[in-house]
């Protein structure tokens, strides 16, 4: 089944606890992204790739790394988390950035 | 400012009856107009995504309307379900440059549908 798996789907942990959120695709596609989504904001673009070793700064990427070390995985790296991180976040791929993106299921952050 | 703004905030309908969201944007250069549906505590699913010169798109009781020149769409459910009680997100794709594009978010229409 073509999807977008992230882990965890869940999340609480303390301010300066480095976390690290996966993502991983099946579908062979070259562009992934990270978003976060807060109430009233609608979803934000945090960090792209347009392909294996190419990754860019979306609107919100303070706080935030990224690596493209494989077409398939693009991990969301938290050096330490502050709780204005606090948020709803997804991972999502498509084959290209104009084309169909399919998002995974979320993970829901939460930073005391 | 590229902007996405959708309209209204919320609806609620009774099961069986359409209604029609609409999208208005001030994104340019245009690239695509996407609509996504997001369950509660879930990620979006694409409807539909039309390019400039498509007018109509339908996916079963979805249709998508785009007018580009006044920088309009509208997405119509017929024959309302309670499952289509979600989210529907507007959002336009502005190209920036050749093959890469940047997504503008609306924040949304939440749709309830009762029985």
């Amino acid at each position: 089944e073509a999807q977008v798996t992230q882990n965890p789907r869940y999340l609480i942990t303390v301010t300066g606890k480095k976390l690290t959120v996966t993502c991983s695709q099946n579908m062979n596609h070259e562009y992934m992204s990270w978003y976060r989504q807060d109430p009233g904001l609608g979803l934000r673009q945090i960090y792209y790739s347009m392909n294996v070793e190419v990754t860019d700064k979306g609107d919100v990427p303070e706080g935030y790394k990224v690596s493209r070390k494989e077409k398939r995985n693009f991990p969301l790296i938290l050096e330490s988390p502050s709780p204005n991180q606090t948020s709803l976040y997804f991972c999502a791929s498509s084959f290209r950035q104009s084309t169909e993106a399919f998002f995974g299921q979320g993970t829901r952050l939460t930073v005391v | 400012k590229n902007q996405v703004e959708q309209s209204p905030q919320s609806l609620i309908i009774l099961e069986g009856k359409n209604c029609t969201l609409q999208c208005n944007y001030t994104v340019s250069p245009f690239s695509n107009l996407r609509w996504y549906k997001q369950d509660t505590g879930r990620g979006p699913v694409s409807l539909t995504i039309m390019t400039f010169s498509e007018n109509t798109k339908s996916n079963g009781r979805y249709t998508a309307t785009l007018d580009a020149d006044t920088k309009q769409s509208s997405l119509h459910i017929t024959a309302s379900q309670l499952s289509d009680s979600a989210s529907y997100i507007c959002v336009v794709s502005s190209r920036r440059s050749y093959n890469t594009d940047k997504l503008i978010f609306g924040t949304g229409t939440r749709l309830q549908v009762f029985p």
